[in-house]
């Protein structure tokens, strides 16, 4: 079955630097990779998703890139802001499947 | 349109006893997910569910956990003899329509924040 591995469990940036994410996949299978924002007793939130048919997509601060080759599938977000600070978490899905594989998460601290 | 909701927020009961957790999907949406998240972890997959069938359920740890969604909108996750081990915030997600060429995204709920004592 299907394992998502997300590197680094924590991540401390200063505010307006740039944090990147990553993650790994093991189903060549995989086409559908969200990111999940969840702040500290919240729900989980998108923030962003990628398909297996494009290798980049962005939306304003937040881009994400898919090597499909590799099996990895990156987070990019820019200036970042205190309201950044939050878990990210990866997954990945099947095609025609609708089980979601999570990372185990990236807390994501931006120091001011 | 209002979102997914789940109640109650929290639930705190006694080893041994019987629960019951509610989801509220958005409305229209045919999928419906249950996902139990333990502190500091990534969310568990435990159900699916397409309509008002249970399309999967390999994701239940075990006969304790059983779920229904009898009219294809609501559903409630039900929990028998509850242990220490099944403390954990148990999420609800719904899609518009899963499975076929792509997977929908997955909209979550509060979640229900679940005590055994």
């Amino acid at each position: 079955g299907e394992n998502v591995e997300q590197h680094p469990s924590t991540l401390s940036v200063q505010e307006g630097d740039s944090a990147v994410i990553k993650c790994t996949y093991s189903d060549s299978a995989s086409n559908y990779f969200p990111w999940y924002k969840q702040e500290l007793g919240k729900r989980p939130q998108l923030i962003i998703d990628i398909r297996s048919n494009v290798g980049e997509k962005k939306d304003q601060r937040i881009a994400v890139t898919l090597n499909k080759t590799a099996k990895h599938f990156s987070l990019h977000i820019t200036e970042t802001q205190p309201e950044d600070s939050a878990v990210y978490f990866c997954a990945a899905s099947r095609r025609g499947n609708y089980q979601l594989i999570w990372g185990a998460g990236t807390k994501l601290i931006i120091k001011p | 349109g209002a979102g997914v909701s789940q109640t109650p927020s929290n639930k705190v009961t006694e080893k041994g006893k019987y629960v019951e957790l509610r989801c509220d999907p958005i409305s229209g949406h045919t999928a419906l997910y249950w996902y139990r998240q333990s502190l500091g972890q990534g969310p568990e997959f435990l159900i699916y569910f397409q309509g008002t069938g249970a399309a999967d359920d390999s994701g239940l740890p075990n006969d304790r956990f059983f779920a229904v969604r009898p009219e294809g909108s609501v559903s409630t996750l039900k929990i028998q003899r509850t242990e220490r081990g099944d403390s954990a915030v148990y999420l609800c997600a719904s899609s518009l329509l899963a499975g076929g060429l792509g997977t929908d995204t997955q909209y979550f709920g509060p979640g229900t924040r679940l005590t055994v004592l």
